[in-house]
């Protein structure tokens, strides 16, 4: 089945303990990509990727981090997390970029940090 | 980046009614997507629109880009409650996405 798997689905952590959200897609995208979502804001992008070794940054960058070493994965890497970044988090994959293609989303990961 | 504004914000429907979920830019939009995301989960894709005036239908629902491609609606015709969620319109900018505040329906039965 086509899909886009996010883990864990649900994280409680505390401030400045690093952590990491992985994401795994199995249908040789090209373009990943991670949003955060908090109400009142929407869907906001955190960080995009167009291919292996190529990242860049969306709109939310700032205490994120990401890479992808290969095309399947991209891990969401939060160094010190702090309460501000509580949020909703997708991950999201397509064929090529963005543009003109259909984003599959992942089922997402709820983060909670104290 | 250019900033979608998704109106009403909510919105609570009658089974069986009628409904539109309007989505306005500033700028031209270059392609404009619909999602639909369940309470807490994942986006699921509704329907892409690139062409001025174009108008795409998919079950009940169906989705307008006006002419100036600056705004879009999404109308549902007599809603049920599968159609309740969250409903985001979308735009794309060099590579990177962006979406609307979102607007969250909710079906009485």
């Amino acid at each position: 089945e086509a899909q886009v798997t996010q883990n864990p689905r649900y994280l409680i952590t505390v401030t400045g303990k690093k952590l990491t959200v992985t994401c795994s897609q199995n249908m040789n995208h090209e373009y990943m990509s991670w949003y955060r979502q908090d109400p009142g804001l929407g869907l906001r992008q955190i960080y995009y990727s167009m291919n292996v070794e190529v990242t860049d940054k969306g709109d939310v960058p700032e205490g994120y981090k990401v890479s992808r070493k290969e095309k399947r994965n991209f891990p969401l890497i939060l160094e010190s997390p702090s309460p501000n970044q509580t949020s909703l988090y997708f991950c999201a994959s397509s064929y090529s970029g963005p543009s003109y293609n259909e984003q599959f989303f992942g089922p997402g990961t709820r983060l909670t940090v104290l | 980046s250019q900033e979608l504004e998704q109106s009403p914000q909510s919105l609570i429907v009658q089974e069986g009614k009628n409904l539109t979920i309007n989505c306005t830019s500033s700028k031209t939009l270059y392609g404009l997507y619909w999602y639909k995301q369940k309470y807490g989960e994942g986006l699921i894709f509704l329907m892409m629109l690139q062409k001025g005036g174009e108008e795409k239908s998919h079950e009940k629902i169906t989705a307008k880009l006006d002419e100036k491609k600056q705004q879009s609606s999404l109308h549902i015709t007599a809603s049920q409650p599968s159609h309740a969620g969250i409903y985001l319109c979308g735009e794309t900018l060099d590579y990177k996405l962006s979406f609307g505040a979102g607007t969250t329906v909710t079906v009485r039965a």
